[in-house]
């Protein structure tokens, strides 16, 4: 069972509200990072956190923002969401780099925009 | 060109089948090969790794590696209905961020 926790696992949402995804870890993982999947695609980085304090934007450009103010909590925030937001997004730890660490995932939001 | 390529599928066999996933990749500084599992409406979980060229076996499962090539393949043996999932190849960096990169993912459907 995953010690990483997504709410909520479905969302459906109109055009323009502010919402938060949360994304919590019970590990003391200091490695957080957020992936967006569609359907038939790749997972794509869109931020990344090293640590408390620490936050960097992925490879994929994402109109959200996230922030890191306890080691175990990374909330994602979209502060107008529009239709092109809908996918899925996935919220990953892992407690250090490399080979050996792999990530956890969280069993992700299910994001609709109507 | 993405870094990663993986044929979507889906992959339908019979119980009992030998399963072969690949991938291919072109960015040879990669070092290290993952493969994640994900079964349906839940996150992915880490199946196997292996850092080099060659095989590692792990119960019914094998993942091999060709550097030359830049071709990863994961075989299943005695494949199960409860292995029905979409499989990702994962190869990665170890240097910087170490930054994993996913290939689309191949769903497997495994069939009583």
């Amino acid at each position: 069972e995953a010690d990483i926790y997504q709410t909520p696992r479905y969302l459906v949402i109109g055009t323009g509200k502010k919402i938060t995804l949360e994304c919590s870890q019970t590990m003391g993982h200091d490695k957080m990072y957020w992936y967006q999947q569609d359907p038939g695609m790749e997972l794509h980085l869109i931020h990344y956190s090293y640590g408390v304090n620490s936050t960097e934007k992925g490879d994929l450009s994402s109109e959200s923002t996230v922030s890191r103010i306890r080691t175990e909590h990374f909330p994602l925030t979209l502060e107008s969401a529009r239709p092109s937001h809908t996918s899925q997004y996935l919220c990953a730890s892992r407690p250090r780099t490399g080979p050996n660490s792999p990530l956890h995932f969280g069993n992700g939001t299910r994001l609709t925009v109507t | 060109q993405k870094e990663v390529e993986q044929d979507p599928g889906p992959l339908s066999v019979p119980e009992g089948a030998i399963v072969s996933l690949n991938c291919t990749y072109s960015n040879s500084a990669f070092q290290y090969f993952m493969w994640y599992r994900q079964y349906s409406r839940k996150g992915p979980e880490l199946l196997m790794y292996t850092y080099s060229s060659g095989n590692k076996e792990d119960g019914r499962f094998t993942a091999q590696v060709d550097k030359s090539s830049k071709y990863i393949s994961l075989f299943i043996r005695d494949s199960q209905p409860s292995d029905s999932a979409t499989y990702l190849c994962a190869p990665g960096l170890n240097t910087g961020f170490q930054k994993l990169v996913f290939g689309t993912g191949t769903r497997l459907l495994v069939s009583p």
